[in-house]
């Protein structure tokens, strides 16, 4: 079946690059994203890609896509204290025409002052 | 436009008790859905639906019900509430378009004793 995979916790210093990583399953995924979750609050979408482009950039935000590998990661530069919370990825299988998304566990995004 | 709301924000409940989530969206989305977020484990699909009367089971219906009985409303009823439904519920909706964005309200954190 469909399944999203994330590594649970990444900590960076201020001002450092953070990647966090992301695989799934579904190869006929056509659109991925990047949600984020701030302590109490629900999610709010970052940025997606659709699944024919490589690579999407927007602000201090870069997404690589590699389809071969099934493998999505999401990089920040210079990461503040304000970019801690939970990232999620998730993705919208081809066969859906529902809206339906699949998310993985969530990484946990600690930084450091 | 005040998005995805959802009552209450925090609830405790005594086992077998029953109860309903409400939820509530003002953007004439067509999809729906319900989650339960537990540590480590992400984001799990409780049950969703595509349109008004039409509902359908995700990953983890057992001891939920859903109705769609109008676009806008979409509530979650625990018939009889266990321990093992403690969790924070997140309803969302998404629009149809390109990049089907995903909407969510801001969380039902619920306690079953």
């Amino acid at each position: 079946g469909e399944d999203v995979e994330q590594s649970l916790f990444l900590s960076v210093r201020e001002g450092d690059s953070s990647v966090i990583n992301c695989t799934y399953t579904d190869s006929s995924s056509t659109y991925l994203y990047w949600y984020k979750q701030e302590p109490g609050a629900g999610l709010q979408l970052l940025t997606y890609i659709f699944s024919n482009m490589d690579m999407k950039q927007d602000q201090r935000l870069t997404v690589l896509l590699n389809k071969k590998d099934k493998h999505l990661s999401l990089r920040i530069a210079d990461t503040q204290t304000g970019d801690s919370a939970i990232y999620f990825c998730a993705e919208r299988g081809g066969s859906s025409n529902t809206g339906k998304l699949i998310f993985g566990q969530g990484t946990t995004l600690q930084v450091k002052p | 436009n005040a998005g995805v709301t959802q009552t209450p924000k925090f609830q405790v409940l005594k086992t077998g008790q029953s109860m309903t989530l409400q939820c509530a969206q003002d953007m004439n989305h067509e999809y729906m859905s319900w989650y339960r977020q537990d540590p480590g484990m992400g984001l799990r699909l409780i049950h969703y639906s595509v349109g008004a009367g039409i509902t359908d089971q995700g990953e983890v219906p057992n001891g939920y019900n859903v109705s769609r009985s109008t676009t806008e409303d979409f509530p979650l009823r625990l018939l009889s509430a266990a321990p093992s439904q403690t969790s924070v519920y997140f309803c969302a909706s998404t629009g149809r378009g390109s990049y089907n964005e995903q909407f969510f309200g801001p969380g039902t954190r619920l306690t079953v004793l």
